[in-house]
């Protein structure tokens, strides 16, 4: 069992659809990070958190350390929102190292 | 151009081969790592460095050398290919480590290496 598990693995949505991905985590994390991987490769960050939530424009991340479990919303979907949307935990002392959930593919539909 | 780049960005090579895969990045961020991407798995480290001449493992570092000399360059050497070495490769950098909470320290990504091995 993965330690950083995400949900759905594969996500098809209408266009001005409202998302949520899901992340689960069994260990213990200072941070958590999500990515976007777009076709082609390119990963970008998009958020890090430790508590509450953050918001970017149309995107919302949000994360409950007792039940270990992060969120990423987007609100009116877009067709450019498809992509592969990875979570990443930073082990508290190992702060460089990253363990990765292997991502949901998003596909928004126009 | 400022940023965080790879070369090559292709790369096909035969079992035993040397293979040097670089990464170059022109913010002086300390941070620097190397992360491969395989189906089912998702991003695995290799290796990271803190700083120049500050080296050490990660997750998957068998097969892999690494060095900085440079706090702009961290160059990844796979010694003596293997077909279980074929994978996307990706550099990033940050100005911290990966876990620490500031706004600033944010992780950026190299375009990616795809490196096949016959």
């Amino acid at each position: 069992k993965n330690e950083v598990e995400q949900s759905p693995q594969n996500l098809t949505a209408q266009e001005g659809e409202f998302i949520t991905i899901n992340c689960s985590y069994s260990v213990g994390i200072s941070a958590l990070h999500w990515l976007q991987q777009h076709p082609g490769g390119g990963i970008v960050s998009l958020f890090m958190l430790s508590s509450g939530k953050k918001k970017h424009g149309r995107l919302i991340a949000t994360i409950n350390i007792q039940e270990k479990h992060s969120s990423l919303h987007i609100t009116a979907s877009h067709p450019r929102d498809s992509a592969v949307y990875i979570c990443a935990g930073s082990r508290p002392g190992a702060t460089n190292k990253l363990i990765f959930g292997t991502g949901t593919l998003l596909a928004v539909q126009p | 151009d400022a940023g965080i780049t790879q070369s090559p960005r292709y790369k096909i090579t035969e079992t035993g081969r040397q293979v040097t895969l670089m990464c170059h990045q022109t913010w002086s961020h300390s941070y620097m790592f190397w992360y491969r991407q395989d189906l089912g798995h998702g991003l695995r480290l290799i290796y990271y460095s803190a700083a120049a001449d500050i080296t050490d493992k990660g997750e998957v570092p068998d097969g892999y050398v690494v060095s900085r000399s440079k706090t702009e360059n961290f160059p990844l050497t796979l010694e003596s290919a293997t077909r279980s070495q074929t994978s996307v490769y990706f550099c990033a950098s940050s100005p911290l480590g990966g876990s620490t909470l500031s706004g600033a320290n944010v992780l950026t990504f190299g375009a990616g290496s795809r490196l096949t091995v016959l």
